[in-house]
């Protein structure tokens, strides 16, 4: 059955790195999405990605953040200069089908960000 | 005030029990999303709803578009479906709002 796959699993990094978390998403699917849970806490909406622009972000995607399908296979999300308060498991998802919202999403294993 | 709250936080049943989880918005919402998260964190699509309700194996889900709740129900609860389940609304045409989670524990 097809996957969503991120890598890396886990990511350790310094206060000041930029840090790119990479996605690649099922294949024939359309739109692409990026969470954050931070640890305890529940899961938050970043961004939503289709036809190589942003539809949708929230107020955590500020200019630190940034999203790039630069293949046509991955889909990644590039934290400029990494917060302590960045750390957080980040997960992506995808979907299939031009009518949202009822499609289901396929969300990746995810990428636990530390950030010292 | 969340703007989707769910209820119970935590929930511990006996293997076999009829388990229900509730879930409540404020928002305007073109459909509901119900997740679990398997405690490597790890997140699962159950079901997505408009309206009525759907069924899949032990999982019911049902919502209300004028009371703004929906529930989810296992039937025959068993040790593997221990879990946290999210309830997450689409306001509007792309945005997600996420509810914190009901955290269930069912023991053998």
């Amino acid at each position: 059955e097809p996957e969503v796959t991120q890598t890396p699993s886990h990511q350790v990094t310094q206060m000041g790195q930029e840090v790119i978390l990479r996605c690649v998403p099922i294949s024939n699917h359309l739109y692409f999405y990026w969470y954050r849970q931070i640890l305890g806490q529940k899961v938050e909406f970043l961004v939503s990605f289709y036809n190589n622009e942003i539809s949708e972000k929230s107020e955590i995607f500020d200019d630190q953040f940034s999203v790039e399908r630069p293949d046509g296979s991955n889909f990644t999300l590039k934290i400029r200069s990494t917060k302590l308060e960045d750390s957080a498991m980040y997960f992506c998802a995808s979907r299939d089908r031009q009518v949202p919202p009822l499609e289901t999403q396929y969300f990746g294993p995810g990428t636990r960000l530390l950030v010292l | 005030k969340n703007e989707v709250e769910q209820s119970p936080q935590n929930l511990t049943a006996q293997e076999g029990e009829f388990i229900t989880i509730n879930c409540s918005y404020s928002v305007g919402i073109s459909a509901l999303h119900w997740l679990q998260q398997h405690p490597g964190g790890g997140i699962v699509s159950l079901f997505m709803l408009s309206s009525g309700k759907k069924k899949h194996g032990r999982l019911i889900a049902t919502i209300n578009i004028q009371e703004k709740h929906s529930s989810l129900h296992i039937t025959a609860s068993h040790p593997r479906d221990s879990a946290v389940y999210i309830c997450a609304v689409f306001s509007g045409t792309y945005k997600y709002i996420f509810g914190t989670g009901t955290r269930l524990k069912v023991l053998a």
